[in-house]
């Protein structure tokens, strides 16, 4: 079963707007990861949490971790038409040896 | 360029053909998985190997094998395919997990 669950499934917003994308996830996790996805395209990492982490940046990214929740936030900040792609949150299986995947998040940025 | 190479690019098989999705990475990584991507789905976890010699099932493993020989190296075999194995599938790799991962760009698979 999948580990993440992004809400919500899709987001539509205009260009130099924020846009925020959440995580919930089940069992306890060493770091949860984001990653994104262009159209036809492979994963690319974003940005990493670790478990002792509340929050991270880089560059226009912001997340944040709370896992008395089990749940991240991914921002961003000042959108831009480029950032146009599906996001997924990733958190490993039981032994921290392959990730878990949600379904992600659609953002179309219009410019 | 170092990174994730997969192959083929796209691929169509008939019902019941076999085939090996070819996946290798130069990073010297010892964690590398594969994932079928359909569409809602998300990423679905298939096989995984966390070195040479050693392999594990992940959440969708039927009607797939795998095996790790060296350590650049992580194949992905088809028995005999069906339309469900329809998908796009990517490889991916990590020196040791606590760190993200590098994706190949896929195979797209249709089986017909």
């Amino acid at each position: 079963s999948q580990q993440g669950e992004e809400d919500p499934q899709a987001l539509s917003i205009q260009e130099g707007e924020n846009a925020t994308m959440n995580c919930s996830y089940k069992t306890s996790i060493n770091n949860l990861q984001w990653y994104r996805q262009n159209s036809g395209r492979g994963l690319v990492h974003l940005i990493l949490i670790r478990s002792n982490e509340r929050e991270k940046h880089s560059g226009r990214l912001r997340v944040t971790l709370d896992t008395s929740k089990k749940s991240s936030s991914l921002l961003i900040t000042a959108s831009r038409a480029a950032d146009t792609a599906s996001y997924f949150c990733a958190t490993g299986n039981q032994a921290g040896t392959a990730l878990i995947f949600g379904k992600g998040t659609t953002l179309s940025v219009s410019s | 360029n170092a990174g994730v190479t997969q192959t083929p690019k796209f691929q169509v098989l008939k019902t019941g053909q076999s085939m090996t999705l070819q996946c290798a990475q130069d990073m010297n990584h010892e964690y590398m998985s594969w994932y079928r991507q359909d569409p809602g789905m998300g990423l679905r976890l298939i096989h995984y190997s966390v070195g040479a010699g050693i392999t594990d099932q992940g959440e969708v493993p039927n009607g797939y094998n795998v095996s790790r020989s060296t350590t650049e190296d992580f194949p992905l075999r088809l028995l005999s395919a069906a339309p469900s194995q329809t998908s796009v599938y990517f490889c991916a790799s990590s020196y040791s997990g606590r760190e993200g991962y590098t994706f190949g760009s896929g195979t797209r698979l249709t089986v017909v």
